[in-house]
């Protein structure tokens, strides 16, 4: 498609649970990439796959999350025993190149609340 | 990674020009300077890019200090839709984007 899309649009988690959260890229663009919001201005970079391979992944915090990008299917974040702070809109974006200077294309994020 | 200095907010009336400044001494002599913005309850989208000369696009125009320790994004006539937190990005040999606190701008009708 043409644009990012994110499932689902919120998320609800007791602390603890797992949390799984998608995203299908535009069609055509080979890197991905996950930022989390925490608060409004805040954004933290997780990881980016190239493809299905992992292209960065200095953001990602090694315990609780992981993430993939299979062919022929949406891209995953997983978060395995939410905690409070894990509370954010998590957005995806994608773009056609690793150039510097080539454009992302965000989603409309997922809001994760962890209660 | 380049730090960045944005004003936390901004205030425009409709129809006026905005002058977003961005300050990013650290900046490496190869990278270019993205903007981004975020609209409310959305993601980020792109805005423009530059590496040492001005450039413009549909949206807006870029003007670069000759040093490149400095940007300014120039919204030509402000619209009630430019209501966003906007974002001087600047970009190092990775993809990621490294956001800072960004400019609030609020435009009045």
């Amino acid at each position: 498609g043409e644009e990012v899309a994110q499932t689902p649009k919120h998320l609800v988690r007791g602390e603890g649970q797992k949390a799984k959260l998608y995203c299908a890229p535009i069609k055509g663009h080979s890197y991905v990439f996950w930022y989390q919001q925490v608060l409004k201005n805040e954004f933290k970079f997780l990881i980016s796959f190239q493809n299905e391979n992992v292209f960065d992944e200095t953001g990602m915090p090694k315990e609780r999350f992981s993430a993939k990008c299979l062919p022929n299917s949406p891209c995953s974040l997983e978060i395995q025993a939410t905690k409070l702070e894990d509370s954010a809109v998590y957005f995806c974006a994608s773009s056609q190149s690793s150039l510097r200077t080539d454009t992302q294309y965000f989603g409309p994020g997922t809001r994760l609340t962890v209660l | 990674d380049a730090k960045t200095t944005q004003p936390n907010s901004m205030e425009s009336n409709e129809e006026e020009p905005v002058h977003l400044p961005c300050n990013h001494s650290t900046i490496s002599g190869t990278d270019y300077i993205h903007w981004y913005r975020q609209l409310p309850s959305q993601g980020p989208e792109y805005v423009i890019h530059g590496l040492t000369s001005n450039v413009n696009n549909r949206m807006a125009s870029l003007a670069i200090a000759e040093d490149r320790k400095s940007s300014t994004l120039i919204l030509h006539r402000a619209t009630l839709r430019d209501a966003a937190v906007y974002y001087c990005i600047p970009g190092e040999f990775t993809d990621k984007l490294i956001f800072g606190t960004g400019t609030r701008l609020q435009v009045f009708p």
